[in-house]
């Protein structure tokens, strides 16, 4: 079976100070990976895509990163918060052309 | 951009009774999902459609790609259906990485 974990399940952080979230999914092979982010009131948004090991696509521009180091690891990551960073970070992880799954997520609050 | 317009943001129902929620879609898309937010807000999977409907137990989905809409329908509604329901579609221009576009949500009270 399929396992998706998300690191830390949740932080609390100043203003300038680096982040760094991990995803990590077990049991599946090459899958598509994803970051979501939802602002407290906000819409669900997709932020980045990777489709293989170093290779990742930005769909939202937030002053954030994504990078995939390994085929079952995700990370998402800036060298300096805003207080508009703040809000609920998933992963999600898919197979080419089939449905999508969430991790537990990640609550960050940037004070 | 694509956009997704979930109505109604907020449903009250009576046990035993029933309702449904819809997702209209501003662009052709390739497959919608339907969730619901558990206590911590991830997602729980409900529904995966590219076509036509789906049932499983009191709740069943239709998807109509050319119409531009989704449904959920839920029957018989029971007091642990209450919480927030999203529809998600992904449009049909990049299979490799699919774009979920979200709906606002639907709050779901059931009361007894």
């Amino acid at each position: 079976a399929q396992t998706i974990h998300q690191w830390p399940v949740a932080e609390i952080k100043a203003v300038g100070s680096p982040l760094s979230l991990g995803c990590t999914i077990k049991g599946k092979s090459s899958p598509n990976l994803y970051w979501y982010w939802q602002a407290t009131g906000g819409t669900l948004q997709q932020l980045f895509y990777s489709i293989t090991v170093g290779q990742v696509e930005s769909v939202v521009q937030l002053n954030l990163s994504a990078s995939r180091p390994k085929d079952d690891q995700f990370i998402l990551s800036t060298e300096k918060l805003l207080l508009s960073h703040s809000g609920f970070y998933l992963c999600a992880w898919s197979l080419v052309g089939y449905e999508q799954y969430f991790g537990p997520g990640t609550r960050l609050t940037v004070l | 951009g694509d956009q997704v317009e979930q109505s109604p943001s907020a449903l009250s129902l009576h046990e035993g009774t029933g309702s449904a929620l819809r997702c209209n879609f501003t662009t052709t898309m390739r497959a919608v999902q339907w969730f619901r937010k558990n206590s911590r807000g991830s997602l729980i999977n409900l529904f995966y459609l590219a076509s036509g409907t789906k049932e499983n137990g009191r709740l069943k989905s239709a998807f109509d790609s050319k119409e531009r809409y989704s449904t959920l329908h839920i029957r018989d509604a029971q007091l642990e259906d209450s919480g927030t329901y999203f529809c998600a579609a992904e449009a049909g221009n990049n299979n490799a990485g699919a774009k979920l576009t979200f709906g606002g949500g639907t709050r779901l009270t059931v009361r007894p």
